[in-house]
């Protein structure tokens, strides 16, 4: 069975600072995707950024990065220059490449952006 | 931008009662899902439907649990004989094709009570 561990439960930076979110993942898989999903105060939760597992270069989107180590099985997400409307739940997950549909998540880090 | 959407977004119900929770996913989406999140713990899978039948379900998906796409809109979850720990936060999402190379978008969720 995969997991997925997010450390830090809560993290507060200051506006236009850079932020790195850890993950961590446990997987006998070779093949697998992971993501980072954002979930702003009562809102869905959003897809930030995907990984796939057999691409070495790290994904990034605009100001979001990840920082993919396959043989560590570490996924951290970059935020720079940090903006207001960054302040949310920031879940790391998983899927398997094939079989399953299901997303596998982490407990969740609660990112604030001060002012 | 077309958005999952769900209802009620609180309900609260007497444990043995049964409930409906009710998504209406992208409107041409295929790939249907549940997910729940008990308060202060990982979001986790419940089932995935495709065809008009399940394709993946967890083990917390037993007997009490069965979903439904009565029309073409809809997709509901109901709880037969809710417990006391089926207290959660139920969160319904929808992807245009199969995992894992399409997005899964989520609903905002329904905060389920039982008393």
């Amino acid at each position: 069975a995969q997991t997925v561990t997010q450390s830090q439960p809560e993290m507060s930076v200051q506006e236009a600072e850079t932020v790195t979110l850890s993950c961590t993942y446990d997987t006998s898989e070779n093949n697998y995707y992971l993501f980072w999903y954002k979930q702003p105060p009562s809102r869905q939760m959003i897809l930030v950024i995907r990984q796939e597992a057999y691409k070495q270069q790290n994904a990034t989107e605009n100001r979001f990065s990840v920082n993919f180590q396959k043989a560590a099985k570490s996924f951290s997400l970059k935020i720079s220059d940090s903006q207001l409307g960054d302040t949310a739940m920031y879940f790391c997950a998983f899927m398997k490449h094939q079989g399953a549909q299901k997303l596998v998540f982490g407990q969740g880090t609660r990112l604030t952006i001060n002012p | 931008e077309p958005e999952v959407t769900q209802t009620p977004s609180h309900q609260v119900t007497q444990m043995g009662q049964e409930v409906i929770l009710r998504c209406v996913p992208i409107s041409n989406h295929l790939y249907f899902y549940w997910y729940r999140q008990i308060l202060g713990q990982k979001v986790e899978f419940l089932v995935s439907f495709y065809n008009n039948e399940i394709s993946e379900k967890s083990e917390i998906f037993d007997d009490q649990f069965s979903v439904e796409r009565p029309d073409g809109s809809n997709f509901t979850l109901k709880i037969r004989s809710t417990k006391l720990e089926d207290s959660a936060m139920y969160f319904c999402a929808s992807s245009g094709g199969p995992q894992p190379y399409n997005e899964q978008f989520f609903g905002p969720g329904t905060r389920l009570t039982v008393l």
